[in-house]
């Protein structure tokens, strides 16, 4: 069964340091894609990062680096250097297989509140 | 500023209403996608449309009925909802619906309230 998993409902960062959102996934098609969206009060959804299942290396953009560790089939989302405007719901998302497209599978969220 | 929007940003509706959720995008993208985001649960795709044609349906109640006359342009039309209906209407789009990455771009979403 294609799921995301999304184990942490919430959680506290401080302001200036790193924190890391658990991701995990099952699919049982070997091409797959993992993303990362954040979804401020606004209820927008923004794409942060993509990590495909043949990448060699761990996807990062900017302040963003996804921590793939395929064995343990996890996806997590690591934030540097946090900032207040990163307080947000964050989702991970996950193409079960290429056939999927862009119709992508979800995880519940984790809420993210960073603290001055 | 988005290049998906949405409207209404808000509606609240009674059971026997009929209404209609606007998404329009300004990518120049050939796919569109209703999501529905209820409290504590994961997004749920309810459809998809492909060039304007409906690719997918996922099991969504007749009360849902969506519309796209081209490919900016998204419908969703609502009537006899009910107040398990109530959630957030997540309106996206994509360059395509094969695309690679699968980046999504999404509106900021219709609250929508049945009572």
């Amino acid at each position: 069964a294609q799921k995301i998993t999304q184990t942490q409902p919430g959680m506290f960062v401080q302001e200036k340091e790193a924190v890391t959102l658990d991701c995990t996934y099952d699919t049982s098609d070997p091409s797959y894609g993992l993303f990362w969206y954040k979804q401020p009060s606004s209820g927008e959804m923004i794409f942060l990062i993509y990590q495909g299942s043949y990448d060699q290396q761990n996807a990062t953009e900017g302040r963003y680096s996804l921590n793939f560790q395929k064995a343990r089939k996890s996806a997590n989302l690591v934030i540097s250097a946090s900032q207040l405007g990163d307080s947000a719901m964050y989702f991970c998302a996950m193409r079960p297989s290429m056939e999927y497209g862009n119709k992508l599978v979800f995880g519940a969220g984790t809420i993210l509140r960073v603290k001055s | 500023e988005t290049g998906v929007t949405q409207t209404p940003r808000h509606l609240v509706m009674g059971m026997t209403n009929k209404k209609s959720l606007k998404c329009e995008q300004h990518l120049g993208h050939n796919a569109m996608y209703w999501y529905k985001q209820s409290a504590k649960k994961p997004l749920e795709l309810m459809f998809v449309y492909s060039l304007e044609e409906r690719v997918e349906n996922n099991s969504v109640p007749s009360r849902f009925s969506p519309e796209c006359p081209n490919s900016s342009h998204l419908f969703l039309h609502l009537h006899t909802l009910q107040p398990e209906d109530s959630a957030l209407y997540l309106c996206a789009s994509s360059q395509d619906e094969r695309g690679i990455t699968g980046e999504l771009f999404f509106g900021e979403g219709s609250r929508l309230t049945v009572l």
